[in-house]
């Protein structure tokens, strides 16, 4: 079983919608939680980075959360657009280890 | 250089093979991860160093694969008698220093194609 695990797996979403993906990690302990995005054939591009300590953090219209007593994080798109299409991946680090545990991804498609 | 660099780009080999994926971070970056990705998936952990020392190889997938770092650079992972189920992008990272809220640089990915 995946220690970090994300949902959905896949999302569809008109443009101008609001969306939010979740992160459900069982890494402990931790020291941080990264959310990312991929676009298709691309690298990952760094959204958010939160520390076990933080509850929030915001990045333009991509705001993520975390609740380090719930081992969840979720990450909202705010007033969607079609560039936001993409995966986005939640990656977490391992406090002693620092060894990164990459969730499975979601996959967002936003149509016009 | 100005990111991380990976080479090649593309690889096409023939099962049996051996193969040889490149990654040369960004000058002076501690921290160096190799990942894979198939295609449509998410990516797999495969292993990283902090300076020339591996820290953990869990994620290798079997003995095939290993990977060295041997002047806490340039990093080289190995996959030997390659397979079909090895086709996927094989991507590395780095890191400035080691863990807390230090930002990842990925390279831009070596496809892997086994036939």
């Amino acid at each position: 079983k995946n220690q970090v695990e994300q949902s959905p797996q896949s999302l569809i979403i008109l443009e101008g919608k609001n969306c939010t993906l979740q992160c459900n990690y069982t890494v402990s302990p931790f020291s941080n939680l990264r959310w990312y995005k991929q676009d298709t054939g691309r690298g990952p591009v760094s959204l958010t980075i939160m520390t076990f300590s933080e509850n929030t953090k915001s990045n333009g219209r991509y705001t993520a959360t975390l609740d380090a007593d719930t081992k969840q994080s979720s990450l909202h798109i705010t007033a969607s657009q079609l560039s936001d299409s993409a995966s986005y991946i939640c990656v977490v680090s391992e406090r002693d280890t620092d060894k990164l545990i990459f969730g499975t991804g979601t996959r967002l498609q936003v149509f016009p | 250089g100005a990111g991380v660099s990976q080479s090649p780009r593309y690889k096409v080999t023939k099962r049996g093979q051996d193969v040889a994926l490149r990654c040369d971070p960004i000058s002076g970056h501690v921290s160096l991860y190799w990942y894979r990705q198939a295609l449509g998936q998410g990516p797999e952990f495969l292993t990283y160093f902090n300076y020339e020392a591996q820290q953990d190889k869990s994620g290798l997938p079997n003995d095939r694969f290993s990977a060295e770092r041997p002047e806490g650079s340039i990093s080289t992972l190995t996959i030997q008698r390659t397979e079909q189920r090895d086709s996927a992008m094989y991507r590395c990272a780095s890191s400035l220093i080691q863990g807390l809220d230090s930002p990842l640089h990925f390279g831009n990915g070596t496809r892997l194609t086994v036939t």
